[in-house]
């Protein structure tokens, strides 16, 4: 079974909205790290928090994490274009350190 | 900077057939990960390796095996292909932190099309 869903499967916004994609997991874990995918190309990492973080900013990017809750939230703030994509988060488990899980995806497309 | 090179970048099979992918992981990487992505899915886990040896299994079929060489490179071994192996497969590298999982850098991956 998948370690991370993510909330929604697809979302459509307007260029300079905002984008909040969510992610649940089941286990305890060690980190979560956000990705982003272009069709058909490899995975580019975006940003990792760790367990002991609730908050964390890159740029256009603000992940949230809450371990309560075992979720985690990014925020992409004035999107644009070329951020259309699919985001995936993945998660690592104590003990676990070379097996990481990913979500299911966010689909997202910004129109221009 | 040097990033993962994963070769052959397409491939087409028989089925039944034999196929072998490559992987070469960012230089001092001691960490190499492989996944199966299915159109429109997500990466699934396979096999990692830690400093050549195997550390953890996912969802990896007995058809598949896979090792790490001792110039630290990889090879995915899939044996007995099926249609339903047609996939992208990716491998990642990684330094290990002391607080679990770094972030994973990927190649462009390995599209395997099984006739």
């Amino acid at each position: 079974s998948q370690q991370g869903e993510e909330d929604p499967q697809a979302l459509s916004i307007q260029e300079g909205e905002n984008a909040t994609m969510n992610c649940s997991y089941k286990t305890s874990i060690n980190n979560l790290q956000w990705y982003r995918q272009n069709s058909g190309r490899g995975l580019v990492h975006l940003i990792l928090i760790r367990s002991n973080e609730r908050e964390k900013h890159s740029g256009r990017l603000r992940v949230t994490l809450d371990t309560s809750k075992k979720s985690s939230s990014l925020l992409i703030t004035a999107s644009r274009a070329a951020d259309t994509a699919s985001y995936f988060c993945a998660t690592d488990a104590p003990g676990g350190y070379q097996k990481v899980t990913f979500g299911t995806g966010t689909k997202l497309q910004v129109i221009p | 900077a040097a990033g993962v090179i994963q070769s052959p970048r397409h491939l087409i099979k028989e089925k039944r057939e034999t196929a072998t992918l490559k992987c070469y992981p960012i230089p001092r990487h001691d960490t190499v990960y492989w996944y199966q992505q299915g159109p429109g899915q997500d990466p699934q886990f396979l096999i990692s390796f830690y400093e050549k040896m195997q550390s953890d299994k996912g969802s990896i079929p007995d058809r598949f095996s896979a090792q790490q060489f001792s110039d630290y490179h990889s090879e995915l071994n899939m044996s007995s292909l099926e249609l339903g192996d047609s996939a992208l497969y990716f491998c990642a590298s990684s330094p290990s932190t002391l607080r679990g999982t770094g972030e994973l850098f990927f190649g462009e991956g390995s599209r395997l099309t099984v006739l």
